[in-house]
């Protein structure tokens, strides 16, 4: 399995733009990135996948560089809502346990 | 309704005793997961299943049983509840080939 490695936690201020970067040196070629956030006594919630380049929704973006050893979620103009924990992850979309295999994640803390 | 739902929401239970948590979506996804997430932790992957009858074990599986009898059900029973297993527990199900994966809002089960 491709193990993921992000920061524990991350300090922000509304209005900022906020980038979480996951390493994943080990994920194979058939292996996509996903990213899924979490507020408390929630289950997660899915933001956002990627497999190469930049992809971009209303919610965030994804870069993922041309070696796909790492990946950043990048929230524009974060708000207080979007203090949660995020949950990178990577896994080949087809089987369902190696793409839902959650590591520690990054607590982010949006503060006024 | 549509959806992942999770019973009981709430569980206190005694040391020893036999507890079945359940799960129950609507949607026909092959795939589905069982997840424990304890205080301050990330969700670690006891079973998950990818079809009916087909189950497998995961990160944490000691403790647990998991059954699949049908598509829509998939049911976690603690056979002797140990005070090590009190978390939250989340289910989610995700289509074969999809892109993201839906969770219970959780069962918060405390052993006494």
């Amino acid at each position: 399995l491709a193990k993921t490695t992000q920061p524990i936690s991350m300090d922000s201020y509304e209005g900022q733009e906020v980038n979480i970067t996951c390493s994943h040196n080990n994920i194979a070629t058939n292996d996509y990135i996903t990213w899924y956030q979490q507020f408390p006594s929630q289950g997660p919630r899915f933001i956002i996948q990627g497999y190469k380049t930049k992809v971009t929704n209303e919610v965030a973006s994804l870069f993922i560089p041309a070696d796909r050893k790492s990946s950043t979620l990048s929230l524009p103009r974060v708000s207080l809502s979007d203090t949660a924990v995020y949950y990178c992850l990577v896994g080949d979309r087809g089987t369902g346990r190696r793409a839902l295999t959650f590591g520690s994640g990054t607590r982010l803390q949006v503060q006024p | 309704d549509a959806g992942i739902t999770q019973s009981p929401r709430y569980k206190i239970t005694e040391t020893g005793r036999q507890v079945t948590l359940m799960c129950h979506q609507t949607w026909s996804h092959s795939y589905m997961f069982w997840y424990r997430q304890d205080l301050g932790h990330g969700l670690r992957l006891i079973y998950y299943s990818a079809a009916a009858d087909i189950t497998d074990k995961g990160e944490v599986p000691d403790g647990y049983v998991v059954s699949r009898s049908k598509t829509e059900n998939f049911p976690l029973t603690l056979e002797s509840a140990t005070r090590s297993q009190t978390s939250v527990y989340f289910c989610a199900s995700k289509g074969r080939g999809a892109t993201e994966a839906f969770f219970g809002q959780g069962t918060r089960l405390t052993v006494v």
